[in-house]
């Protein structure tokens, strides 16, 4: 079946620093892919849609200049969580989608636990 | 705008219980339904999905149908297991323009289910 890795699966950096988490679709070519963002015993925020090629859409709310991403490829999208502050620490998770066609299941990475410190 | 909303949990259930996870749904279209699994410390796993109305999505013992006059996908599964535990999120997707943000699911927030041995 499709496969997402997401790398890290844990992080913790300091305080002001940068971070950056990968997302591959190992198997399949994901001409979409979405970044989700977790908090504790919630459901899952979309952050933004990233399309190969082009620039993400973000989601009413997220600073696109913290939260950078990039979809440079079929297979690889990443995200750069820049000046990390503790409310950022949480669980991001992405997935991506391998057709076009809307009611094909996105399939997702087993997420990065951020905890800035 | 486009909405789920699922039973609260925490449900408790002993092995072998009936397990019912409500989930209704507001859409200005017509969506794609789909129930989500996640295992602690994990990403999201697809458990089942349905595409139009009285479709019935199954894996694993797991069961929902697709209901648009009710505009329900109910979780149930007859007898569930230990290894079920676990957090079960309802989501829909709407058809739309190909790519972008029309292709971005909805969730609930996700029950949490315990199955005590």
């Amino acid at each position: 079946g499709a496969v997402v890795s997401q790398h890290p699966s844990w992080v913790i950096c300091k305080s002001g620093t940068s971070v950056k988490i990968e997302c591959r679709s190992l198997d399949f070519q994901a001409t979409t892919m979405f970044w989700y963002r977790q908090f504790p015993k919630q459901s899952l925020m979309l952050m933004a849609t990233s399309n190969e090629g082009s620039k993400a859409t973000y989601e009413q709310g997220v600073e696109k200049d913290k939260f950078l991403i990039n979809h440079a490829s079929l297979t690889l999208s990443t995200l750069t969580v820049t000046s990390a502050h503790p409310e950022d620490s949480s669980f991001y998770i992405c997935s991506a989608s391998h057709t076009s066609s809307y009611n094909s299941p996105l399939h997702f990475g087993n997420g990065t636990r951020l905890t800035v410190t | 705008g486009d909405s789920v909303t699922q039973m609260e949990g925490p449900v408790t259930l002993s092995e072998e219980a009936f397990l019912t996870i409500n989930c209704t749904y507001t859409a200005t279209g017509y969506p794609s339904l789909f129930w989500y699994v996640q295992y602690p410390g994990e990403g999201l796993q697809l458990l089942l999905k349905a595409t139009k109305a009285d479709d019935k999505g199954s894996n694993k013992g797991f069961e929902a149908t697709y209901r648009k006059e009710t505009t329900s996908f109910h979780l149930e599964k007859g007898s569930v297991q230990v290894s079920d535990s676990a957090v079960y999120f309802c989501a829909l997707r709407l058809s739309g323009d190909s790519g972008g943000s029309n292709y971005k699911l909805t969730f609930g927030k996700g029950t949490l289910l315990t199955v005590n041995p």
